[in-house]
């Protein structure tokens, strides 16, 4: 499997909505990222999580909030989101072996409106 | 200034045409991706280098460390090789610097 998958794919929902983006992977990488991206710009790195522990973090608001439950598995938290967060958010994972190469697998993104 | 510089910003080309996309950065890394993104938003890995070149079917990528250049190449171009094509630079482990982009649409 080499493949990282991510749930939703289209999401839409208010500003005191609660809600929260999954993504999945079963390539046995160790280092596993968010990227926020929006229309017709590169991705910007949001987080980054080695060995599930927060390892960076670009100065994102505090209404995202990242989780990585197990080594598979990871979780953007989404609270009280403005409209201008809208976006897609991309997730990525890689080997994470800091002493050898760290191609980054991305998953298809979701695609997030805040009304 | 970026640290990372692609160009050109958008290309169109005929289906069949040699196409090259540049890459320049200004600061050291330790590896260079390439990278290609479709409407819909998934992006592919298409290369990871550290010196030399790669060539995987109809792409070839170079880099030049001391120029601090790399070139992505399209042989034999194809309409479904239309796409964001995205320069990203490697500074320190688990973070990647991108460019900006370059729109490659292919007309048949």
């Amino acid at each position: 499997d080499t493949e990282v998958t991510q749930t939703p794919k289209h999401l839409v929902m208010g500003m005191t909505n609660k809600k929260s983006l999954k993504c999945e992977q079963h390539m046995g990488h160790r280092a596993m990222y968010w990227y926020k991206q929006k229309a017709k710009k590169p991705p910007e790195l949001m987080f980054v999580y080695s060995y599930e522990k927060l390892s960076i973090n670009e100065s994102v608001p505090s209404r995202f909030s990242p989780e990585c439950p197990n080594s598979s598995l990871l979780n953007l938290h989404l609270h009280a989101l403005q409209p201008e967060d809208s976006a897609l958010y991309l997730c990525a994972s890689s080997p994470g072996d800091e002493s050898s190469y760290n191609e980054q697998f991305f998953g298809p993104g979701t695609r997030l409106t805040v009304l | 200034k970026n640290e990372v510089e692609q160009s050109p910003q958008n290309l169109t080309a005929q289906e069949g045409e040699f196409i090259t996309i540049n890459c320049s950065y200004s600061v050291g890394i330790s590896a260079l991706h390439w990278l290609q993104q479709h409407p819909g938003g998934g992006i592919v890995s298409l290369f990871m280098l550290s010196s030399g070149k790669k060539k995987h079917g109809r792409l070839i990528a170079t880099i030049n460390i001391q120029e601090k250049h790399s070139s992505l190449h399209i042989t034999a171009s194809h309409p479904r090789d239309s796409a964001v094509y995205i320069c990203a630079v490697e500074k320190g482990a688990q973070k990647l610097v991108f460019g900006q982009g370059t729109r490659l649409t292919i007309n048949p």
